[in-house]
């Protein structure tokens, strides 16, 4: 069975810092790993996703991820975060052939001023 | 396109009562999901179809009915509410063909369902 291991349940980080949001998988097979946000009271919007190809994948709004297979993990990352970064973010996992998407159980990300 | 909408955006039901949340999707795509969410829970997923007329139970189905006899529409029917059916309900569409499960999944904007 496929999962997702979001550790922390809050993030929190000053403005202009950078920012990483954890997140470990685990699946049978090839993995494809999706980053999504959501900011209060809206629907999922996707930031990025992870098929094959190079380990750093970029995304919306300055983010980006790193897919490591040896320690099954693909953290969210950003240079330099902003006030308007803050929303709850949600690491999801699927593998090949008729599976669902799997979600973590998100992280609260708050960028203070 | 519209993309993934939902209907109602709130809605407040008592204890035993039914009622049927609507999902449509216009970008034609093959596969369709429900999804709750709540506090520290993260989403969960409740009942999919990777096409007209095939659906499937996800990890919390128990309390829900879906069917899907187009492509467009996938209804959510909740035949009996209960307070634990308290949560935020998200529909989401993505192609599914051709070993296509590698595209991303549109969500729409959920709908709050209250049971008293």
């Amino acid at each position: 069975a496929q999962s997702v291991a979001q550790p922390e349940d809050q993030v929190n980080v000053a403005e202009g810092n950078p920012l990483t949001v954890k997140c470990t998988y685990s699946v049978s097979g090839n993995p494809y790993l999706f980053w999504y946000v959501q900011y209060p009271n809206r629907g999922l919007q996707f930031l990025l996703k992870y098929i094959t190809g190079d380990n750093l994948v970029k995304g919306s709004y300055g983010f980006e991820a790193e897919f490591n297979k040896s320690q099954t993990s693909f953290h969210l990352k950003k240079p330099s975060a902003l006030v308007s970064d803050s929303a709850l973010y949600f690491c999801a996992v699927r593998h090949y052939g008729n599976t669902p998407l799997v979600f973590g159980k998100g992280t609260r990300l708050s960028v203070i001023a | 396109n519209a993309g993934v909408t939902q209907t109602p955006k709130f809605q407040v039901l008592k204890t035993g009562q039914s009622m049927t949340l609507q999902c449509a999707q216009d970008m034609n795509h093959e596969y369709m999901s429900w999804y709750r969410q709540d506090p520290g829970m993260g989403l969960r997923l409740i009942h999919y179809s990777v096409g007209a007329g095939i659906t499937d139970q996800g990890e919390v189905p128990n309390g829900y009915n879906v069917s899907r006899s187009t492509t467009e529409d996938f209804p959510l029917r909740l035949l009996s509410a209960a307070p634990s059916q308290t949560s935020v309900y998200f529909c989401a569409s993505s192609y599914r063909g051709g070993g296509r499960t590698t595209d991303t999944q549109y969500f729409g904007p959920g709908t709050r369902l209250t049971v008293l």
